[in-house]
């Protein structure tokens, strides 16, 4: 167990709704990112955090904000839902140094209407 | 602009077989390689990594092969089992610390018969 709980597990939504997704892990780990995973593409870093209010831009950013107020919590906002969101979304953190290893959550599967 | 380029796309083997799955990369100062796996419904886990000072690592019936100078490294599954059909994603990052902002490859669903 990762210790990394992603909510919501699935959501609907509608064009041009906002959305939060919330990941939060119990081990207070410094590393957080947010992916998301799309047929074809593999896995793509959106945002990752490298501690409290500490955030950065990963290779598809664009209509994505993240926040990060409390070690354990690394929000991922969609502003403004479009159908190109519509995707399954992965939290994953980095437990340290040397390992290299991320540990990834159960991931949401978002759909935009 | 794909940095981690996966293939095949799909692969199906029998069981007892081989499954191997290629990647290529192109950014030199990648450092750290690793490869997931991933049923679905789940998130991927690290199956096996391996770093460029060495051109092989074995675990188990799972083996990274490596070519630096190539700039490609492959997964091979020995006897292959049912129980490994998921999809496999290749991935590189250059380290620093703690910070692994990993570069993904598009992955490879195997399937492995009875």
């Amino acid at each position: 167990d990762a210790g990394i709980t992603q909510s919501p597990r699935h959501k609907v939504t509608e064009t041009g709704t906002p959305v939060t997704l919330r990941c939060h892990q119990t081990e207070n780990h410094r590393y957080m990112y947010w992916y998301r995973q799309d047929p074809g593409h593999g896995l793509r870093l959106i945002h990752y955090s490298y501690g409290v209010k500490d955030t950065d831009k990963g290779e598809v950013s664009d209509g994505y904000s993240v926040s990060r107020s409390k070690t354990e919590d690394f929000l991922l906002t969609l502003e403004s839902a479009t159908s190109s969101q519509t995707s399954v979304y992965f939290c994953a953190i980095s437990k340290g140094p040397g390992t290299g290893e991320l540990f990834f959550g159960e991931g949401s599967r978002l759909t935009v209407l | 602009q794909q940095q981690v380029k996966q293939s095949p796309q799909s692969l199906i083997v029998q069981k007892g077989g081989i499954s191997i799955i290629n990647c290529a990369y192109e950014n030199t100062a990648f450092d750290y390689f690793p490869w997931y796996q991933q049923f679905p419904g789940k998130g991927p886990a690290l199956l096996i990594a391996i770093r460029p000072d060495v051109s092989e690592k074995k675990e188990g019936r799972f083996t990274i092969s490596f070519n630096k100078s190539a700039k490609q490294f492959s997964l091979h599954i020995m006897d292959s089992q049912p129980g490994d059909s998921a999809t496999y994603f290749c991935a590189a990052s250059k380290s620093w610390g703690s910070n692994y902002k990993l570069t993904f490859g598009k992955g490879t669903l195997l399937t492995v018969n009875p």
